[in-house]
């Protein structure tokens, strides 16, 4: 079974940069047929994929939100990384790491969602 | 990018009530629709894809249709943990999401 494990600070402050990692157990990144996207949740809002990223390094972001997205992976980690600069409360979510399938390559849905860990900006 | 709108936003409805939640594309998808429910608290939790394709271990009550540009996810006979959030994403290019339908208790 498939888990993933968001972690990082729960408080960032305006202007700085937002850092998540996203630890996956029971299955390794590096075996392909899936990118490994993050995606959040406004308070009491709907849902806003970020970006992913394949093992291999490629990735792929969100335009909305590209300008101030990075995307890593370390697959001798297992383990693959959120960095959203230059925050404001407008970044306040919870933000989900998430394992999507790849079928002939294509990004499709997400099968396995991290519990979530809630990030406010702030002073 | 490809917008996703989702009808109703909420809706009351009884245990054992037959519901329908609506999903219109703005562009042709083709079937590259999943379906996810959400309680509160919790991650979303995939219940169909490819329109119409029942995630392992999803109760049989769940069912999809659709193609194009309409889609629809129904639940044939209500039951309690059926009370949530339900959201649909496409998959046609990045992936954008419905702004969901909250189930209620009636």
């Amino acid at each position: 079974q498939v888990q993933l494990q968001e972690s990082g600070p729960g408080l960032v402050k305006p202007s700085q940069t937002l850092s998540l990692t996203c630890t996956v157990s029971g299955g390794s990144i590096s075996s392909g047929g899936y990118y490994w996207s993050w995606i959040r949740q406004h308070p009491g809002k709907g849902l806003e994929w970020i970006g992913y990223i394949y093992y291999s390094g490629s990735t792929y972001y969100n335009p909305s939100l590209k300008s101030r997205v990075t995307i890593s992976v370390d697959t001798s980690k297992n383990q693959f990384s959120l960095k959203l600069s230059s925050v404001t409360a407008a970044d306040t979510a919870v933000y989900y790491c998430a394992r999507e399938r790849s079928i002939f390559g294509v990004v499709t849905y997400f099968d396995y969602w991290g519990q979530g860990t809630l990030v406010t900006v702030s002073s | 990018a490809i917008r996703m709108t989702q009808s109703p936003s909420s809706f009351s409805a009884s245990t054992g009530d037959r519901v329908t939640i609506t999903c219109r594309a703005s562009q042709g998808i083709s079937s590259y629709l999943a379906w996810y429910q959400q309680k509160p608290g919790k991650a979303p939790k995939l219940l169909i894809y490819a329109a119409s394709t029942l995630q392992s271990g999803v109760p049989s009550r769940f069912s999809g249709s659709g193609s194009g540009t309409d889609f629809t996810l129904t639940i044939s006979c209500l039951q309690s943990e059926d009370f949530a959030t339900y959201y649909c994403q496409q998959y046609y290019s990045y992936p954008g999401f419905g702004q969901g339908t909250k189930v209620e208790i009636k």
